[in-house]
């Protein structure tokens, strides 16, 4: 079966930085990406990994190990905004998206 | 960027009536559509995937008589919640993808519609 796993919350402090893990087991990847939700609202977008390393976009990064089947979001400088949960998911072999259960993430001053 | 909309926002209806949600690519050709529930404080749950032209193809446990999907032009598809019952009452997320093969794979979300069914 496919299966992608991630903690179901974290906390954090302002200004701080946290590191949300995801691994994955699926039929075939083809990239793996990270969406941003916060509460009531749609996903969005924050990265895109299709080959192993790290990814850096401001203050978020991402980081793929293929071989290991193991991703992360690195989140610098946490602001309060940066409150929310953070979904992982992997496109597999028929470009479907399979979805982690998201990681809520708490900031506290 | 890729904007996707939905129409409405929010919506309340009685118990056994009809609701129909709709979902737009503005600015690109979305060949595939997805739509999505998420009840409060769980995940995403993939309902159907609609290709343009094409029957949708629903996810195990969806049924396919009560959320009707049609997916009619490369920049519109409809869910229809059909005697809509208070279960059914979510936040309905559509979600759009350009051609494959195109280098896009990602999936660019409406802003959802919160269906409340009293």
């Amino acid at each position: 079966g496919q299966n992608i796993d991630q903690p179901t919350e974290m906390t954090a402090t302002e200004g701080a930085i946290v590191q949300i893990n995801c691994t994955y087991q699926t039929s075939g990847f083809n990239g793996l990406f990270w969406y941003q939700q916060h509460a009531g609202e749609a996903p969005t977008f924050l990265s895109y990994n299709v080959l192993d390393g790290l990814e850096e976009k401001g203050r978020f990064s991402s980081f793929l190990s293929r071989s290991k089947g193991y991703s992360y979001l690195l989140l610098k400088e946490l602001q309060m905004k940066d409150s929310a949960s953070y979904l992982c998911a992997v496109l597999d072999s028929n470009y479907q998206l399979i979805w982690g259960a998201g990681t809520k993430l708490i900031i506290k001053p | 960027g890729a904007v996707v909309s939905q129409h409405p926002s929010r919506v309340i209806c009685k118990s056994g009536t009809s609701v129909k949600i709709e979902c737009r690519s503005l600015d690109f050709q979305a060949t595939t559509m997805f739509w999505y529930r998420q009840f409060p404080k769980q995940s995403l749950m993939l309902m159907a995937t609609s290709n343009e032209g094409s029957k949708a193809t629903y996810e195990q446990g969806v049924e396919k008589d009560k959320f009707l999907i049609n997916h009619a032009s490369l920049t519109l598809s409809t869910l229809t919640v059909t005697s809509a019952h208070p279960e059914d009452s979510s936040f309905y997320i559509c979600s759009a993808r350009g051609i494959v093969g195109r280098g896009s794979y990602e999936q660019y979300f409406g802003p959802g519609t919160r269906l409340t069914v009293t």
